[in-house]
């Protein structure tokens, strides 16, 4: 079975401080992945999703970045965090059907990001 | 563009009381429907699904009917239990190749014993 894990679970940093996010999927491959950011008492808001290897799509301009070094790794970064960086964040998968994605998305645990 | 509008929350309820969540979509063409659910710290989690018109998707008791005529998807559940205390998102996912679920903005449950 597939299973989908980030790390880590708990972060508090400090403003200018670097950031890295890490997600890994199990059990499936060439997976799409997504990165999402989910502000205290508001949605889902879609940041970058990736389609294969080193191929990254950003959805909103800002200072964090993303990078898929391997198939089913997804790493969100930042050099330096800014204080509307904190929220928690969702890294999801999604299992394609006849070369079309299903739209059904599986979600890590999160990570809750607070920036001081 | 898609989108998905969703009642705003809090709801409140007591054990044993009907759930309705209302949720309508605008969307090109035909796109599936989702509820997931998020338990308080935790990821979302698929709830239910539908992929066509008039398809009811079902699970743990909460039922949504896809309703094409009235760009719907409300979420029921008969008699709620305050495990059932969560925030449910609704969203969908266009037929078109893409490769952007669009969420509405979440309502949060509370159920009181």
């Amino acid at each position: 079975s597939q299973t989908i894990h980030q790390w880590p679970a708990t972060l508090v940093q400090p403003v200018g401080s670097p950031l890295s996010l890490e997600c890994t999927v199990e059990g499936t491959s060439n997976p799409n992945l997504y990165w999402y950011r989910q502000a205290a008492g508001r949605g889902l808001q879609l940041l970058f999703y990736s389609v294969g290897i080193g191929q990254i799509s950003s959805e909103v301009p800002q200072n964090l970045s993303a990078s898929r070094p391997q198939d089913r790794q997804f790493i969100l970064s930042s050099k330096k965090l800014l204080l509307s960086d904190s929220g928690f964040y969702l890294c999801a998968w999604s299992p394609m059907t006849g070369g079309l994605e299903t739209g059904e998305l599986f979600f890590g645990e999160g990570s809750r990001l607070t920036v001081l | 563009g898609d989108s998905v509008t969703q009642m705003e929350g809090p709801v409140t309820l007591s054990e044993e009381a009907f759930l309705t969540i209302n949720c309508t979509y605008t969307a090109t063409g035909y796109p599936s429907l989702f509820w997931y659910v998020q338990y308080p710290g935790e990821g979302l989690q698929l709830l239910l699904k539908a992929t066509k018109a008039d398809d009811k998707g079902s699970n743990k008791g909460f039922e949504a009917t896809y309703r094409k005529e009235t760009t719907s998807f409300h979420l029921e559940k008969g008699s709620v239990q305050v495990s059932d205390s969560a925030v449910y998102f609704c969203a969908l996912s266009p037929n078109t190749g893409g490769f952007k679920t669009i969420f509405g903005a979440g309502t949060r449950l509370f159920v009181k014993a």
